[in-house]
């Protein structure tokens, strides 16, 4: 079946920091791929997106790359605050049944 | 305007209550969602509806019951609560794409953290 795949956390950077956070799927197709963030006592929200291969979403300074090829979907930030101090979420959308990878906690230290 | 909006926010109460988790969009959307997130972070669906009518039900023991009385909300009731239900729960909603990949958005509410002791 579906799934998504992220990096076991927690990651912990120094702020000004660059950040990668890795993520790949396994789908049959190809899905739409997602990224939410979490914040401390907080829902989710989306922060970014990408619907086909090679489609770069990017928000807040965040970006991710939708690479077909590796079937990956990285999310890269080049400096990092302590105010993006959160879970990130990699996702996929199937049937309209979202699939979470299992989150990474990210620290980020001033 | 909050777009997507659960009730309680906290709820703390005994093993063996029957406790309701109120959810409701703003957003027209066509269908909703209960999600449940432990205290590993992971999260899994539980339920979802698409215009009041049950479309997912995922293993999910039948003291859980759902209950949309129009498209644009969806109640959570809980029966016989145990330890194990503790978690956060989050209410969420999204455009009916139908079948296959979508790219549409979920959106998610603030979560219910629900504490059974």
């Amino acid at each position: 079946g579906d799934s998504v795949t992220q990096m076991e956390g927690p990651v912990t950077l120094s702020e000004e920091a660059f950040l990668t956070i890795n993520c790949t799927y396994t789908a049959t197709g190809y899905p739409s791929l997602f990224w939410y963030v979490q914040y401390p006592g907080e829902g989710l929200q989306l922060l970014l997106k990408a619907t086909k291969a090679d489609d770069k979403g990017s928000n807040k300074g965040f970006e991710a790359t939708y690479r077909k090829e590796t079937t990956s979907f990285h999310l890269e930030k080049g400096s990092v605050q302590v105010s993006d101090s959160a879970v990130y979420f990699c996702a996929l959308n199937r049937d309209d049944k979202i699939i979470f990878g299992k989150g990474t906690r990210l620290h980020i230290l001033p | 305007d909050t777009a997507v909006s659960q009730t309680p926010k906290y709820l703390v109460t005994q093993m063996g209550n029957d406790k309701s988790i109120k959810c409701e969009q703003n957003l027209g959307h066509d269908t909703m969602y209960w999600y449940k997130q432990d205290s590993k972070k992971f999260l899994k669906i539980m339920f979802s509806y698409n215009n009041k009518e049950l479309i997912i039900n995922e293993t999910v023991p039948n003291r859980f019951s759902p209950k949309s009385p129009d498209k644009a909300h969806l109640n959570l009731h809980i029966n016989s609560l145990e330890l194990g239900d503790s978690a956060v729960y989050f209410c969420a909603s999204s455009q009916v794409a139908g079948t296959g990949f979508s790219s549409n958005t979920i959106y998610f509410g603030e979560g219910s953290w629900l504490t059974v002791v």
